[in-house]
């Protein structure tokens, strides 16, 4: 069974700092993974999508990377700002299926 | 249209009573998904809608909960007998077709049993 950890559980950090939140996963036999952003009380947000054969991709101050063997992912923001302060999960979809597993998400805080 | 769209936002129900869900996914996409977050919980699949193949139902917590798509476009998410546990937030998500295009997620509906 496909399990998703994301370390740390809550971050806070001030404005202007770069971070980088992380994604593991138990079963490297993945599809894709895709990075999510919740806002409070709203749905998903779906920031980046990466699959399998691919390394990383990046949006704007996003960059996320697939290190599949290993059973992690990456998401760097650069340049943090106010307005990143969400929960970021990240998801991903095992053979043998096509619904997402999804990590335990990471709280954001991003501090004036 | 332009998104996913789910109806109610909000729904305030008495312990017991049957309620629907709707979700209007966005168009063309033949994959359509639920699932629930409760409180301080991570998201938890309920059930998946693949085109015309038998859906996915093995994410439904009980027989109180059932799911239908017709037209292969709107779906319902029904859950009969409400109770207090069944609170949380219902989330719809389709795709165009699977894994190789992400999922859209629409605002989800907050359910609260009283």
């Amino acid at each position: 069974k496909q399990e998703v950890t994301q370390i740390p559980a809550a971050l806070s950090v001030p404005e202007g700092e770069n971070l980088v939140l992380n994604c593991s996963f138990t079963d490297s036999a993945i599809y894709n993974l895709q990075w999510f952003r919740q806002d409070p009380g709203k749905g998903l947000t779906s920031l980046l999508l990466i699959q399998s054969s691919q390394r990383e991709q990046t949006s704007g101050r996003l960059n996320a990377s697939l290190d599949k063997s290993s059973g992690r992912s990456t998401l760097y923001i650069a340049a943090s700002q106010p307005g990143d302060s969400a929960t970021y999960l990240c998801a991903v979809i095992t053979g043998g299926g096509n619904k997402l597993t999804f990590g335990t998400g990471t709280q954001l805080k991003v501090e004036l | 249209g332009a998104g996913v769209s789910q109806s109610p936002s909000n729904k305030v129900t008495e312990k017991g009573k049957d309620v629907e869900l709707r979700c209007d996914p966005i168009s063309g996409h033949t994959a359509l998904y639920w699932y629930r977050q409760s409180l301080g919980q991570g998201l938890e699949f309920l059930i998946y809608f693949q085109g015309n193949s038998a859906p996915d139902k093995s994410g439904l917590p009980s027989d109180r909960f059932s799911a239908e798509r017709t037209g292969g476009s709107v779906s319902t998410l029904t859950i009969q007998r409400t109770q207090q546990e069944d609170s949380a937030v219902y989330l719809c998500a389709s795709s165009l077709s699977g894994y190789n295009y992400g999922y859209t997620f629409g605002s989800g509906t907050r359910l609260t049993v009283v």
